[in-house]
């Protein structure tokens, strides 16, 4: 079975830093690219960023270049997301997500997520 | 960047009753577009991709359809248990992009 655990997340004052984990099991991680999202209270789904198998290639959502990095480490089945410089609109809960393409590429499993909360 | 406009932003709806979403990108995005249930405090969970295709195990009243630029997500039963918001998403470009949602309520 197919499972990804979001973990880390907590309250930070602003300015702080949190390193944000997936734990994934019942595949094969590192033949797949994966993914974080992430929906601010009473608001829609946002994607943050998207890193490949190896770790070589990542993408970002333009607001978020530079205080965010994605990383993965394959032989921990574990992905990440460093989150620095944290502000208030930067709360919420954060899924990870497992991309699978199919002529078309979908997000096939998410995570339950993990909540971050930015306030002093 | 491609803009996601979902409508309508939420609707009300009874059981056994026939509801459509509609999705509309900014440009055209062939079939790259997956719709997306939440439900509070539960993990997401895609129900179709490719713009018609189901995931396994969706149910079979739900269906997708569309290509280009609008699409739409139908339910041809409303069940309890669709309660929930739904999302488009386009899965074409850099960066990915959801619709602002749908919030499905049974009277």
């Amino acid at each position: 079975e197919v499972q990804l655990v979001e973990s880390g997340g907590e309250l930070v004052q602003p300015g702080g830093s949190l390193r944000l984990s997936c734990a994934a099991s019942g595949f094969t991680f590192n033949n797949y690219w994966m993914h974080w999202v992430r929906q601010a209270p009473g608001k829609g789904l946002v994607w943050v960023s998207r890193i490949n198998t190896d770790g070589g290639s990542t993408n970002y959502a333009d607001s978020l270049r530079g205080r965010f990095t994605i990383s993965r480490d394959n032989a921990k089945n574990t992905l990440y997301l460093q989150v620095n410089s944290l502000r208030a609109e930067d709360t919420g809960v954060y899924f990870c997500a497992r991309e699978r393409c199919r002529g078309s590429c979908s997000f096939d499993y998410w995570g339950q997520g993990t909540l971050v909360t930015v306030s002093s | 960047d491609i803009q996601m406009t979902q409508s309508p932003s939420s609707l009300s709806a009874s059981v056994g009753d026939r509801v459509t979403i509609t999705c509309r990108a900014s440009q055209g995005i062939s079939n790259y577009l997956a719709w997306v249930q939440h439900k509070p405090g539960k993990a997401p969970k895609t129900l179709v991709y490719g713009a018609t295709t189901l995931q396994s195990g969706v149910p079979s009243r739900l269906s997708g359809s569309g290509s280009g630029t609008d699409f739409t997500l139908t339910i041809s039963s409303l069940q309890p248990e669709d309660s929930a918001t739904y999302y488009c998403q386009q899965h074409l470009s850099y960066p990915l992009t959801f619709g602002g949602g749908t919030k499905v309520e049974i009277k």
